[in-house]
């Protein structure tokens, strides 16, 4: 199993620029989730999906958008990129909370996009 | 209030010493606790689930204290290996079922 991939692993844009970051797990999880990292903020959560056809936002959804139109993939946009969005994007997956076990929903990250916008 | 806090270290200890990082969360109906391994520009990677009482792993010991909401990370025998930032990870329940909340991270050095 390949767990969680992401593509591209870096990329340069230009303020204004568009583009679409992808992730694919193959680990047949419900949930996957998009994060950013910067310096000293931790990882702060943009968009999630609890399955397919659905999403929601997260901690930071301003300037992304997000679409889970199959199962095993999960796709982050950013329509017009600004420098404010420099930043590593990582994606992971998990299987639901379960109302009976602990810690049934661990999350599995992909190996993350570093994204500079100039 | 942030759903989780931890101390950001950075913590420097010579090999072989025993080292404990503890953090705290809000929401006291959570339900999943876990700490998580983070290299310096890697992916965070499942260190250990904590469960309620106790759990050991080799040279690593999760404990959790319900009623103080409080979640702790204890490694003895330090390796250079364990360098790395440890980030403490509970999840939400009710409206932010499926979500979970990490802390900043307490960055760990481990020297000769």
């Amino acid at each position: 199993n390949a767990g969680v991939t992401q593509t591209p692993k870096f990329r340069v844009l230009k303020t204004g620029q568009s583009m679409t970051l992808l992730c694919a797990q193959d680990m047949n999880h419900e949930y996957m989730y998009w994060y950013r990292q910067d310096p000293g903020m931790g990882l702060r959560l943009i968009h999630y999906s609890v399955g397919e056809g659905t999403t929601a936002k997260g901690e930071v959804p301003d300037g992304y958008n997000v679409s889970r139109l199959k199962k095993q993939n999960f796709l982050l946009g950013l329509e017009s990129a600004a420098p404010s969005q420099t930043s590593v994007y990582f994606c992971a997956s998990s299987y639901p909370p379960s109302r009976e076990g602990w810690n049934y929903d661990t999350q599995y990250f992909g190996p993350g996009t570093r994204l500079t916008v100039l | 209030r942030k759903e989780v806090e931890q101390d950001p270290g950075p913590f420097n200890v010579p090999e072989g010493a025993t080292v404990a990082f503890n953090c705290t969360y809000s929401n006291s109906a959570s339900q999943s606790f876990f700490w998580y391994r983070q290299d310096c520009r890697k992916e965070p990677k499942l260190l250990m689930s904590v469960y309620s009482s106790g759990n050991e792993d080799g040279r690593f010991t999760a404990q959790l204290n319900r009623a103080s909401q409080y979640i702790s990370l204890l490694i003895r025998d330090s390796k250079l290996s364990d360098s790395a930032t440890y980030l403490c990870v509970v999840n939400g329940r009710g409206s932010t079922l499926g979500r979970l909340y990490f802390g900043r991270g307490t960055q760990l050095t481990v020297w000769p």
